[in-house]
């Protein structure tokens, strides 16, 4: 399974955008780019999914090179709700998932 | 999407003893993941549960230590056994749900077991 590397940690002021930025030098032809957002005491939340390009939905955009060797994961505007650590992962469809360390970003006011 | 529970919610066991976790799912999947999240760390994986078939645990994970059940396509349960104050951590569980994307896994709201 491809390994992720992505920042420990972030920080941002409500109203920012963020990108987190995750490197999969080794990401196969069939893997696909995930990422996970968990708030304390809770399992992780599915946030958003991408092959290539640009894939945006209600609460992100995902943003992968042609290379797909990196991908950016945006978060518009954000809020001190979306305080949270950020899981980067690349999976092969119907398959297990593997948690890399993630980033921890901190909103402040 | 899927909707998970999780029973107990947390729990205090003494060393020695044993705790089943119960997973359930409000549809049918087939696969059901277990993982361990300790206190700050990320998530690692225990082992994969498809219905009608043995678990097949990750390495450092055995079935004497984890015994999983998986009696259907909406229920399983993960047994931490002869707990150890090393067992301490979050037990999740997710499922893996094909019907929006090709890899979207839902979990539950996590087991806390604290082992004095």
């Amino acid at each position: 399974l491809a390994k992720t590397t992505q920042p420990i940690s972030m920080d941002s002021y409500e109203g920012q955008e963020v990108n987190i930025t995750c490197s999969h030098n080794n990401i196969a032809t069939n893997d696909y780019i995930t990422w996970y957002q968990q708030f304390p005491s809770q399992g992780p939340r599915f946030i958003i999914q991408g092959y290539k390009t640009k894939v945006t939905n209600e609460v992100a955009s995902l943003f992968i090179p042609a290379d797909r060797k990196s991908s950016t994961l945006s978060l518009p505007r954000v809020s001190l709700s979306d305080t949270a650590v950020y899981y980067c992962l690349v999976v092969l469809s119907a398959s297990k998932i593997i948690f890399g360390s993630g980033t921890r970003l901190s909103i402040r006011p | 999407s899927a909707v998970i529970s999780q029973k107990p919610s947390r729990d205090i066991c003494q060393r020695g003893t044993s705790l089943t976790i119960q997973c359930q799912v409000d549809s049918q999947v087939t696969m059901m993941f277990w993982y361990r999240q300790q206190p700050g760390q990320s998530l690692t994986l225990i082992a994969t549960a498809n219905q009608g078939s043995e678990a097949t645990y990750e390495s450092g994970f055995v079935i004497d230590k984890f015994p999983i059940s998986r009696p259907n396509l909406t229920f399983s349960t993960l047994t931490v056994s002869n707990m150890s104050p090393e067992d301490s951590s979050i037990y999740l569980c997710s499922v893996e749900h094909g019907g929006m994307g090709l890899n979207e896994q839902y979990f539950g709201p996590g087991t806390r077991l604290t082992v004095t």
